[in-house]
């Protein structure tokens, strides 16, 4: 079956490193590939979205590389910073389907 | 205020009783969604609607049931509720595909359940 999941459950990283998150997918027809952010006691919120035809996206301190080849997909933080410390899902969008989540990696931000 | 605000927060309840968590958005999204979330098991879905007159199950429907009454209202109810229903849960939006590239969804904050 079709699955979204994580190599790492948990990701400990001084602050003012690079952070990296990543996630292993397995329907190579899925449109768009999503990172969330989920905060202590808050919903997921949406950090960057790239496109299946794409390799890289950048964001704000975010960079989202994506390797068709190997079906995986990783989130960058650069300079962690202690308000990074949050719960991260990728999501795989299949287009007219609901999004299929992976089980998050927990970053925890050392000061 | 929030987009998408769900009620109540925080629940407790017993086995057996009958639970509706509510979920309202003023994002103007055809698309519903909710979301159950353990520890380790990630977010998997209950069910969700692409419009008021669609309702579809989720991987986890069983012991649940929805009513999206508006475009704005989407309802999730636990008919009988069990001890293994405790979980945080969430309800999402968004928007028609095709309008915005990604479905990107957006979350309430999210309602605590635990039945005892």
């Amino acid at each position: 079956g079709e699955s979204v999941g994580l190599h790492l459950p948990t990701l400990s990283v001084q602050e003012g490193d690079n952070s990296i998150i990543n996630c292993a997918y397995s329907n190579s027809a899925s449109d768009y590939f999503i990172w969330y952010k989920q905060e202590s006691g808050k919903g997921p919120q949406f950090i960057i979205d790239i496109r299946s035809n794409m390799d890289k996206r950048q964001g704000q301190r975010v960079t989202v590389l994506l390797n068709k080849t190997v079906k995986h997909l990783s989130l960058q933080i650069a300079a962690t910073q202690p308000g990074d410390s949050a719960v991260y899902f990728c999501a795989e969008d299949s287009g007219n389907t609901p999004l299929v989540f992976g089980k998050g990696t927990r970053l925890s931000v050392i000061a | 205020d929030a987009d998408v605000t769900q009620t109540p927060r925080n629940r407790i309840t017993k086995t057996g009783k009958r639970i509706m968590l509510e979920c309202s958005q003023t994002k103007g999204h055809d698309r519903m969604y909710w979301y159950r979330q353990d520890p380790g098991l990630g977010l998997r879905l209950i069910y969700y609607s692409f419009d008021v007159k669609d309702i579809n199950k989720g991987e986890i429907s069983d012991g649940y049931s929805v009513s999206r009454q508006a475009q704005a209202k989407f309802s999730l109810s636990l008919e009988s509720a069990i001890p293994n229903q405790t979980a945080l849960y969430f309800c999402a939006t968004s928007d028609r595909i095709g309008t915005s590239g990604a479905n990107v969804l957006t979350f309430g904050a999210g309602s605590r359940l635990t039945v005892l």
